[in-house]
């Protein structure tokens, strides 16, 4: 079974510029989640999607960060304009929505710096 | 609201050494519980999980039992390996598929 799969796996910015990343989840996984794991923490839940709406986007900077799921499979993660402490790394998760499978899956991360 | 609160690393073990990691949390309701663990270089991977009280989750040679009336769920391994560096995370998983991660406990085991 094909894991979570991100790209790209790193990316350097300039302040002030945008970014975009990309999240394919396992097949099958109705839930999506991002997460921003800054260095030397756990990581931060930013936005959660089950199938193609959004569950919890409470954490998620609006003025900045928009994230969709079209079709309830791939997403994509945007930062506009961006800032020094948004670098980290941007992890997607998903999960089956169903009892007994509540295990994420993580993908290998893009890590963002941003100058 | 829901959290995790793990011990603060950075831990230093020498191998075959008894590692405990703390974890307790606050939440409403029943959440389930877990552990994960990143090496270093790769991706969060699920070590263990419990999902109701008592229930006691195992994966190589990790242990963590669910201790509603400690709100705890500490891992712990009897022997550890150089293999077993890595940080490890502790986090809850609310209804709605909510997760909460702990900061991350930071292990180095030396031969």
């Amino acid at each position: 079974e094909a894991g979570v799969a991100q790209s790209p796996r790193y990316k350097i910015i300039e302040k002030r510029q945008s970014v975009a990343f990309w999240c394919n989840p396992i097949s099958g996984h109705a839930t999506l989640y991002w997460y921003q794991q800054i260095l030397g923490q756990g990581p931060k839940l930013l936005i959660q999607f089950q199938n193609n709406g959004v569950v919890d986007d409470s954490q998620l900077p609006k003025d900045r960060f928009s994230a969709e799921r079209l079709k309830g499979v791939d997403s994509t993660l945007k930062i506009q304009p961006a800032k020094l402490e948004d670098s980290a790394v941007y992890l997607c998760a998903s999960s089956l929505d169903r009892a007994g499978q509540e295990t994420q899956y993580f993908g290998p991360g893009t890590r963002l710096l941003v100058l | 609201g829901d959290s995790v609160t793990q011990m603060e690393g950075p831990v230093t073990l020498s191998e075959e050494a008894f590692l405990t990691i703390n974890c307790t949390y606050t939440a409403t309701g029943y959440p389930s519980l877990f552990w994960y663990v990143q090496y270093p270089g790769e991706g969060l991977q699920l070590l263990l999980k419990a999902t109701k009280a008592d229930d006691k989750g195992s994966n190589k040679g990790f242990e963590a039992t669910y201790r509603k009336e400690t709100t705890s769920f500490h891992l712990e391994k009897g022997s550890v390996q150089v293999s077993d560096s890595a940080v490890y995370f502790c986090a809850l998983r609310r209804t709605g598929n909510q997760f909460y991660f702990g900061t991350g406990t930071s292990l180095t085991v030396i031969p």
